[in-house]
C-alpha cells in the first residue's frame, strides 16, 4: 500500500531564504507526484506536476525534483516571501490510477 | 468563472438529514473525484469516477452516494448526516491531457449539528 509522508509538518524560516520542503513514497511506481499549495480554509491549487519519466520541473521560484528509485521528492522555493506561507501538498498518483496525498508541511515566512 | 465549482460553499445540516454537495466543471476533464478533509487526517478519498457510466468507491465510502449526471457533473449526497461527516469536502478533476494532473474546486465546508 503506498504511504506518502511529508517532513517537516511545519516550518518557519524568515523571508528571503532558499527553503527544501521533502516528500517520500514508499511504492516507486508511480505515474506521476504532484505539489499543491493550501491557504487555510481555501481549496488546493497544483504547483508542479512530475511525471515519472521526468527528474525536475521548474515554475518560477519554484523548483521540484523527483527520484523514483529512492521514492522521494523535493520542493525547493528560491527567496521565499511572506505570500509563501500556506500549507504545502505532495501526491502521488500510482500505476493504478490511485492518488494518495501526504499530510502537507505547513509553512510560515517570518517577515 | 472558476473551473471547477462547488455549491454550496457553506453548510450546515442537522443529524439524519439528507444532503447533497455539488460539483461542476467547464475544463472537459473526463476524470471527477470526491475528497474530503479532516485536521491530522489529510485528503481522503471518498469517489470517483473516470466518465459517466464508471463509478468507484474510495477508501471512505460508507455513509455516501454519487451521481455522475453528465460529464461535466458530479455530485456527493449523505443519505443520512452524522456529525463525524463535518468536514471540508472537495471536489476535483484530471484527465490524460493533462497527464492527470488534478484540478481542485474551492471545497464544501459542512458542518453536521
Amino acid at each position: 500500500k503506498q504511504e506518502v509522508t511529508q517532513i517537516p509538518a511545519a516550518l518557519s524560516v524568515p523571508e528571503g531564504e532558499n527553503l527544501v520542503l521533502n516528500c517520500s513514497f514508499t511504492d516507486s511506481a508511480i505515474y506521476n507526484l504532484q505539489w499543491f499549495r493550501q491557504d487555510p480554509g481555501k481549496g488546493l491549487t497544483s504547483l508542479l506536476l512530475i511525471q515519472s519519466s521526468q527528474r525536475e520541473q521548474t515554475s518560477g521560484r519554484l523548483n521540484a525534483s523527483l527520484d523514483k528509485s529512492s521514492g522521494r521528492s523535493t520542493l525547493y522555493i528560491a527567496a521565499s516571501q511572506p505570500g509563501d506561507s500556506a500549507t504545502y501538498l505532495c501526491a502521488v498518483t500510482g500505476r493504478d490510477d490511485k492518488i494518495i496525498f501526504g499530510k502537507g508541511t505547513r509553512l510560515h515566512i517570518l517577515p | 468563472d472558476a473551473d471547477v465549482t462547488q455549491t454550496p460553499r457553506n453548510r450546515i445540516t442537522k443529524t439524519g438529514k439528507r444532503i447533497m454537495l455539488e460539483c461542476s466543471q467547464t475544463k472537459g476533464h473526463d476524470r471527477m473525484y470526491w475528497y474530503r478533509q479532516d485536521p491530522g487526517l489529510g485528503l481522503r478519498l471518498i469517489y470517483y469516477s473516470f466518465d459517466v457510466k464508471d463509478i468507484n468507491k474510495g477508501e471512505i465510502s460508507d455513509g455516501y452516494s454519487v451521481s455522475r449526471q453528465a460529464q461535466a457533473k458530479f455530485s456527493l449526497s449523505l443519505e443520512s448526516a452524522i456529525p463525524n461527516q463535518t468536514a471540508l469536502y472537495f471536489c476535483a478533476t484530471s484527465d490524460l491531457a493533462t497527464n492527470y494532473g488534478y484540478t481542485f474546486g474551492s471545497g464544501t465546508r459542512l458542518t453536521v449539528v
